[in-house]
């Protein structure tokens, strides 16, 4: 198994301030996805980065992928409270169509 | 183009039953996924397959069984159900992003299954 921590587990910010999710692992990956998750429905794709090094803008939400491809981080800048939700990170494994979920981070921007 | 649909929603078992969750994707991908999440844990893979008439275990197989005998589903079967199976399932199908080098997952809503 190849386990993928998360931290931190809860968030919980007031609107307009910026945050970081971290996610680490020792072992490598091909590929890191990171999902967005809402209560009662299933995770939806925000990103995947596949170089080591790389940073992907999704508007107001940057993803980066380790150079040595074991950890990613996703920062938000000026949370709003459309973005509370379960923020998980997913390393792709072996010849890349498996996963290994991250434990997840619960995030509530509060107006 | 309804993406992954899954069926049941929501579900009750006794201890010891069996039941038979669908799911079923309309997007042509070869790649089908069956998760489940528990509280702090994520989603753990439980089964899955590569195509039409393939399976293969996941992290937490023990306790359930798969058949893909079309590309377009993918049915995970719990033969006698333990309360530790208490969970929320999810299917997932995935294509290959060959330009990308990566595989893009589509998530269906979920099954809420309480076993008693």
């Amino acid at each position: 198994t190849q386990l993928l921590e998360q931290s931190p587990q809860f968030l919980s910010i007031q609107e307009g301030e910026n945050l970081t999710v971290y996610c680490n692992s020792s072992s490598v990956f091909s590929s890191l996805q990171w999902y967005r998750q809402e209560p009662g429905e299933g995770p939806v794709l925000l990103v995947t980065v596949v170089t080591g090094g790389e940073v992907k803008k999704l508007k107001r939400l940057t993803f980066q992928f380790g150079d040595a491809r074991k950890d990613s981080s996703l920062h938000i800048t000026a949370a709003q409270p459309g973005d509370t939700g379960l923020y998980l990170c997913a390393g792709a494994a072996g010849t890349g169509n498996q996963f290994y979920f991250g434990t997840g981070t619960s995030l509530t921007v509060i107006p | 183009n309804a993406g992954v649909t899954q069926t049941p929603k929501f579900r009750v078992l006794k201890t010891g039953q069996s039941m038979t969750l669908l799911c079923a994707q309309d997007m042509n991908h070869e790649y089908m996924y069956w998760y489940r999440q528990d509280p702090g844990m994520g989603l753990r893979l439980i089964h899955y397959s590569v195509g039409e008439g393939t399976t293969a275990k996941g992290e937490v197989p023990d306790g359930y069984n798969v058949s893909r005998l079309k590309k377009q589903n993918f049915l995970l079967g719990l033969e006698s159900a333990a309360p530790s199976q208490t969970s929320v399932y999810f299917c997932a199908s995935s294509y290959s992003n060959v330009r990308g080098g990566f595989y893009e997952q589509f998530f269906g809503p979920g099954t809420r299954l309480t076993v008693l």
